[in-house]
């Protein structure tokens, strides 16, 4: 199975801050990378696919990067809304893995 | 608009089965594959396996393989996952989402609710 680390677990920043979450895979997966936002009690949703792409309906502020092994979500100047937990998925085999997620708190 | 609705929470006995459905409503039910997800209190998220709608044919992941049956139901869009056997460690809220491809490249959207499933005597 491919794991998926991401770091970090836990992040405080503030109204308008700049985030940078990696997620590290522990074997290449070219661009088969997603991220997805979860609030409490809730289901995730979809926020990039394919390593960069934007989701339709998702804020500009949010982008992705990376290839092969590591890759970054970065969120620019944030919104109280984009605090909840952030995850990586594989989707280069199956299983499909998950990171252990990075919760961004105020 | 696409949905993903699942049935309610559920309470099992340690050793018994539970069987949870997700009906699929706003696109052609048979074009998309479903995955299903879990995740336990506080934890992430692990993926259980994939069902393709219109054949019926599943993928389960190795750690639940022998407990876990995915089905469907194409006359009413509704695919189904059955767990057995089980123990604490199944409590968890369950999740299907719908497979997107684009290429060779996939992911998974929308989501259900979720289902919450808690195993306990």
């Amino acid at each position: 199975d491919i794991h998926m680390t991401q770091s970090p677990s836990s992040l405080s920043a503030s109204v308008g801050d700049r985030v940078s979450i990696t997620c590290r895979a522990s074997h290449p997966i070219s661009r088969y990378l997603n991220w997805y936002q979860q609030k409490p009690g809730k289901a995730p949703d979809l926020l990039i696919f394919a390593a960069a792409g934007l989701q339709t309906g998702v804020p500009s502020r949010f982008s992705g990067s990376g290839s092969g092994t590591d890759f970054t979500l970065t969120i620019t100047s944030l919104q109280p809304e984009d605090f909840a937990t952030y995850f990586c998925q594989q989707s280069y085999n199956t299983p499909h893995t998950f990171g252990q997620g990075t919760k961004l708190e105020i | 608009q696409v949905q993903l609705v699942q049935s309610g929470a559920e309470v099992k006995r340690p050793g018994a089965s539970v069987k949870v459905s997700c009906k699929a409503s706003g696109y052609t039910f048979t074009t998309y594959y479903i995955h299903w997800m879990r995740q336990a209190p506080g934890q992430g998220l692990e993926w259980m396996g994939i069902i393709n709608p219109s054949t019926g044919t599943t993928s389960y992941s190795q750690k639940l393989q022998g407990r876990v049956t995915m089905t469907r139901d194409t006359s009413t869009t509704t695919v189904y996952m059955e767990l057995s056997s089980l123990t604490s460690d199944d409590t968890a809220v369950y999740y299907c989402a719908r497979d997107i491809v684009r290429g060779d490249l996939t992911w998974f959207d929308p989501w259900g609710q979720g289902t919450l499933v808690t195993v306990s005597s």
